[in-house]
């Protein structure tokens, strides 16, 4: 069975251009999480949806970051305009029914670099 | 407040020795799960395993092993006789049902294992 499935697994851009990442969760899965990973702040929960619903954007940095999920197969995290802060590894999590509180399934990430 | 503590940053210890990873939360709830993950170089997490706060029993998985002690809000990981394939980094998470936003899904800093041939 297919995982996580993310993608660009890297994207190096220029500050101020838009960015997009993209996740396929795995099928039948009805959460769907997107966290960053950096060496000061660790993990941290970005928003998460269930049944294609967001949920909790709390944790979403500011108006550049926006995150969509259009259907149950498909989410895209968008930043625009890109700033050299938000390089990070920006990984994709997926669950069955059980929210946070059961397995997370992880995508292997996108790492973005901003220059 | 830190929900989760991993005070060990770094680990280094000799192939084959046994090593003990520590993980201290905090929480006000009487419901909570607590998971370990873990993060190989290549970088995708793992789930490794899931504890809820009424089961107290410890864990063993073949060389892993898992210590929950609610007395101590610890939940302590570890691995023996370690093998160079166990070098990664690990986490720690906590996840209050109660605490809204994901069901509260608080990680830790992770520690990072490394495993000397």
């Amino acid at each position: 069975d297919a995982g996580v499935i993310q993608s660009p697994r890297h994207e190096v851009t220029e500050m101020g251009q838009e960015v997009t990442l993209r996740c396929k969760p795995i099928s039948g899965h009805d959460y769907l999480f997107w966290y960053r990973q950096t060496m000061m702040r660790g993990l941290e929960l970005l928003i998460y949806f269930n049944n294609n619903v967001p949920i909790d954007d709390s944790g979403m940095p500011e108006d550049r970051f926006s995150a969509k999920m259009p259907n149950a197969s498909f989410s895209t995290l968008k930043i625009q305009p890109s700033e050299p802060r938000d390089s990070a590894v920006y990984f994709c999590a997926s669950s069955l029914g059980q929210g946070a509180t059961g397995e997370l399934f992880f995508g292997e990430g996108s790492r973005l670099t901003v220059l | 407040a830190q929900k989760v503590t991993q005070a060990q940053t770094e680990i280094s210890v000799v192939e084959k020795e046994d090593v003990t990873l520590d993980c201290v939360y905090e929480t006000r709830d009487t419901t909570y799960y607590l998971f370990w993950y873990k993060q190989p170089p290549s970088g995708e997490l793992v789930f490794l395993i899931r504890r809820n706060s009424f089961d107290e029993q410890n864990e063993i998985s073949g060389r892993y092993s898992w210590n929950f002690q609610k007395s101590t809000s610890s939940f302590n990981f570890t691995i023996t006789a370690s093998q160079v394939v166990d070098s990664a980094v690990y986490f720690c998470a906590l996840s209050e049902p109660a605490g809204g936003g994901a069901d509260g899904l608080t990680f830790g800093k992770g520690t990072h294992l490394i495993i000397q041939p």
